[in-house]
């Protein structure tokens, strides 16, 4: 079975603070793809990375880096110097050979 | 236009009413979807179509009925709905490749707030 854990259902910072957005996923597959998706306000979830299984690199864009960690079966994601406009709601997701699954999501609220 | 566009945003209906939101892509992608998204719940697929046909229907009451005329327009019909059908439908279209190619990205619309009185 598949399953994508994002324990954290809410998270609030102050603005410039760092955060770290956990999730963690199930999977038998050896091949598969891990995503991040973040829903504004307005509703649209927007694509922000994607990841196969088999490429542990971390990745950074910007003020956003992604820690995968295959031992841990982690794929979290920080923000550094988070600002007003990174409040939304985040999504982890894993797609093997099933569907694409996604996590309940954690809610982001960044005060200035 | 660009992106995917869901219309109606709102929608309120009684559970003898019908109706359908729509929802039109203009990436050029092959495929469409459909999801449902509960308070609380991870996000639910629906239904997918690549190239006009359905190719996955996920246990969905026949109470919602797709519709996909064309590869850039995609319809949810809705019909004697249930109160705890109230959620946000969204709509998602991507490119797929062949199968095996990878795990294509999905670009979503807004969505369609749908209440169920």
């Amino acid at each position: 079975a598949q399953k994508v854990t994002q324990a954290q259902t809410e998270i609030s910072v102050v603005e410039k603070e760092d955060v770290t957005l956990d999730c963690v996923y199930e999977t038998r597959d050896t091949t598969y793809y891990l995503f991040w998706y973040k829903q504004p306000p307005s509703g649209e979830l927007v694509f922000l990375i994607r990841r196969n299984s088999f490429d542990e690199q971390n990745e950074i864009s910007g003020r956003y880096s992604w820690n995968f960690q295959k031992s841990t079966s982690s794929f979290n994601f920080t923000i550094t110097a988070s600002q007003v406009v990174d409040s939304a709601v985040y999504f982890c997701a894993l797609k093997g050979t099933g569907k694409l699954i996604f996590g309940t999501g954690t809610r982001l609220q960044v005060f200035p | 236009e660009t992106g995917v566009t869901q219309t109606p945003r709102h929608l309120v209906m009684g559970m003898t009413n019908k109706k359908s939101l729509k929802c039109e892509q203009h990436l050029g992608h092959n495929a469409m979807y459909w999801y449902k998204q509960s308070a609380k719940k991870p996000l639910e697929l629906m239904f997918v179509y690549s190239l006009e046909e359905r190719v996955e229907n996920n246990s969905v009451p026949s109470r919602f009925s797709p519709e996909c005329p064309n590869s850039s327009h995609l319809f949810l019909h809705l019909h004697t709905l249930q109160p705890e059908d109230s959620a946000l439908y969204l709509c998602a279209s991507s490119q797929r490749g062949p199968k095996g190619s990878g795990a294509n990205v999905l670009t979503f619309g807004a969505g369609s707030r749908l209440t169920v009185l």
